[in-house]
């Protein structure tokens, strides 16, 4: 059974701090790899998408690499800002059409 | 981008009643929606697979018959929590696949539904 682990926890750094959120999944058999973003109280917002034949993807100051073989994903954020600051959710997708398996996320705060 | 939209964002009903929550793809047709469900602090858990014409297919743990799925069309899915009680107080989430215009793998999500029951 899949299961996906986000670390740490949580986060707190001062602005314009570059950082790494780690994510590890225990099948590396996956078929794409997902970051999001969650505000408190709000739904999902898609950062980064990484097929498995992929090993990183990039927008903006977001950077997400993927290590199928040994299980790890990174999001690295670039020159990190206070509107930064919200739960970043790893998630895997183990077959195409299939539901996502999520980690329990990282509570990033960026204080100015 | 394609959007899936929910409703209601927010209820709060006493115990024992139904509460029904719609699922739409607003730009796009579906065939298949899935519902999470997330208590506080944890993360999204899989409640169930809602293909369109079809009966749900429901994780384990989830009961059937109190979570009712109806996918009736390409563009709505509804979940109804029958006879609600304070622990299925919780934020429950949608998703949606397209179809076309995107990669197929790339799961919408929607805005999320707060429920609490007294």
């Amino acid at each position: 059974k899949q299961e996906v682990t986000q670390i740490p926890a949580a986060l707190s750094v001062p602005e314009g701090e570059n950082l790494v959120l780690n994510c590890s999944f225990t099948d590396s058999a996956i078929y794409n790899l997902q970051w999001f973003r969650q505000d408190p109280g709000k739904g999902l917002t898609s950062l980064l998408l990484i097929q498995s034949s992929q090993r990183e993807q990039t927008s903006g100051r977001l950077n997400a690499s993927l290590d199928k073989s040994s299980g790890r994903s990174t999001l690295y954020i670039a020159a990190s800002q206070p509107g930064d600051s919200a739960t970043y959710l790893c998630a895997v997708g183990n077959m195409a059409g299939t539901a996502l398996i999520f980690g329990k996320g990282t509570t990033l705060s960026v204080s100015s | 981008g394609a959007v899936v939209s929910q409703h209601p964002s927010r209820v709060i009903c006493k115990s024992g009643t139904s509460v029904k929550i719609e699922c739409r793809s607003l730009d796009f047709q579906a065939t298949t929606m899935f519902w999470y469900r997330q208590f506080p602090k944890q993360s999204l858990m899989l409640m169930a697979t809602s293909n369109e014409g079809s009966k749900a297919t429901y994780e384990q743990g989830v009961e059937k018959d109190k979570f009712l799925i109806n996918h009736a069309s390409l563009t709505l899915s509804t979940l109804t929590v029958t006879s609600a009680h304070p622990e299925d107080s919780s934020f429950y989430i949608c998703s949606a696949m397209t179809l076309a215009g995107g990669p197929m793998e790339t799961q919408y999500f929607g805005p999320g539904t707060r429920l609490l029951v007294l």
